[in-house]
């Protein structure tokens, strides 16, 4: 399965936009890009996902470069509510009819302050 | 509407003890999966079942049973439980159409903790 690398941990300040980069240099072209988030003592959320071109959703917007061997998620104006750890997982989508599965790495930790 | 509901939500169990997680989701969804997630760590694999009927291992089943009962529901059984199994377990669903399913996006419930002594 294709890796992908992101930082550790990031801090933004709230109502400031954030740029959270990932790597991921040995996608194939089979490979959909997901972005997830998880909020303390939750379950993850889909945060959302493209292929090739830049993406935007009422949470989010999906850079991906045109290599495709990184994206970077970009929340526009940071909440306190944003704090989380966010995960950027490669999904591959190869055959039909088929469960694909998402593998979790550790992520990259959020965090927002005043 | 739910979602994807997980129970119980707390579990102390000794080592040896069975027990059964139970998971349904009301999305109508073909896919279902269980994963674990330990301190400090993302979120692994055990088992998923892309439709009723149907059961596949995942990164680290070992341990664990699984029974697809119906559409709605997908549970995990640890016939007897070990430390290692100490652990967040979530359930997941995604998909309402299996051959679209693929690309969909997961909707997890908010996990069983499980501590086995």
């Amino acid at each position: 399965d294709a890796k992908t690398t992101q930082p550790n941990s990031m801090e933004s300040n709230e109502e400031e936009p954030v740029h959270l980069p990932c790597n991921h240099s040995t996608i194939s072209g089979t490979d959909y890009i997901h972005w997830y988030r998880q909020l303390p003592s939750q379950g993850p959320e889909y945060v959302i996902h493209g292929l090739t071109s830049n993406v935007n959703n009422r949470m989010a917007s999906l850079a991906i470069a045109e290599d495709r061997k990184s994206s970077t998620l970009i929340l526009h104006r940071a909440t306190l509510r944003d704090a989380a750890v966010y995960y950027c997982i490669l999904r591959d989508t190869r055959g039909t009819g088929t469960a694909s599965k998402l593998t979790f790495g550790t992520g990259t930790r959020l965090q927002v302050t005043l | 509407n739910a979602g994807v509901t997980q129970t119980p939500k707390f579990q102390v169990l000794k080592t040896g003890q069975s027990m059964t997680l139970q998971c349904a989701q009301d999305m109508n969804h073909n896919s279902m999966y269980w994963y674990r997630q330990d301190p400090g760590m993302g979120l692994r694999l055990i088992y998923y079942s892309a439709s009723e009927g149907t059961t596949d291992k995942g990164e680290v089943p070992n341990g664990y049973n699984v029974s697809r009962l119906n559409k709605r529901e997908f549970s995990l059984r640890l016939e007897s439980a070990a430390p290692s199994q100490t652990s967040v377990y979530f359930c997941a669903s995604s998909g309402a159409d299996s051959y679209r399913s693929y690309n969909s996006p997961l909707h997890f419930g908010n996990g069983t903790r499980l501590t086995v002594t």
